[in-house]
């Protein structure tokens, strides 16, 4: 389709294992951005890319946390040594330039950690 | 610090009724702008509006209207006439200057309605 597209939809993972999310945004879509939505925490930031940078990852939660982007297309982002407080929601959103503010939303990929 | 604030967690209506969902934002920026976007059951959040900090003006998209007040800090959501359709959560949120390198926004923790027959 021609939409945001992630993932697994869901990921049930151990505790100290290491995971990755993928997103693939909207074709031509030089903006990027993750989010995490926890149960009643709303929306959480993580992280931005322009193109292949990321302007600003000041949302990463920790260090255990990373993401990449490359060809200015799919990001993946990395939890290592996953602990259960990581159990959320993942939303990957695109947009076309970084100044509309209108995302472009994936469906999210569920993480559980047990 | 930017700050939404959604003090509804949930509200039931029956259909046709007219809902207004309320949002208060915070922000030092004189440039902002406010957003709210729609999660169906389906997980996928949808782009509904943007408004910037220097348009006060109401909007009205069909059976959707937005009331944007900058002295009370609010950007308040109404629909009228609701459908069953329209059960989801909705989100409002609040971004910097989006020529400032990026827009990243912040939500607040969003309302669910749930419009019943």
């Amino acid at each position: 389709g021609a939409g945001v597209s992630q993932s697994p939809s869901n990921k049930v993972t151990e505790k100290g294992k290491d995971v990755e999310l993928r997103c693939d945004p909207i074709s031509g879509h030089t903006a990027l951005y993750w989010y995490r939505q926890s149960l009643g925490q709303g929306l959480e930031f993580l992280i931005y890319f322009q193109g292949n940078s990321a302007p600003d990852k000041s949302g990463l939660p920790s260090d255990r946390f990373s993401a990449e982007r490359t060809g200015g297309s799919v990001s993946t982002l990395t939890i290592q040594r996953t602990q259960q407080e990581d159990s959320a929601v993942y939303l990957c959103a695109s947009s076309l330039m970084a100044y509309t503010g209108e995302l472009f939303f994936g469906e999210g990929s569920r993480l559980t950690v047990l | 610090a930017q700050k939404v604030t959604q003090a509804q967690t949930e509200i039931s209506v029956v259909e046709k009724e007219d809902v207004t969902l309320d949002c208060v934002y915070e922000t030092r920026d004189t440039t902002y702008y406010l957003f709210w976007y729609k999660q169906p059951p389906s997980g996928e959040l949808v782009f509904l509006i943007r408004r910037n900090s220097f348009d006060e003006q109401n909007e009205i998209s069909g059976r959707y209207s937005w009331n944007f007040q900058k002295s009370t800090s609010s950007f308040n959501f109404t629909i009228t006439a609701s459908q069953v359709v329209d059960s989801a959560v909705y989100f409002c949120a609040l971004s910097g200057d989006l020529t400032g390198g990026g827009n990243k926004l912040t939500f607040g923790t969003g309302t669910q309605l749930k419009v019943e027959l």
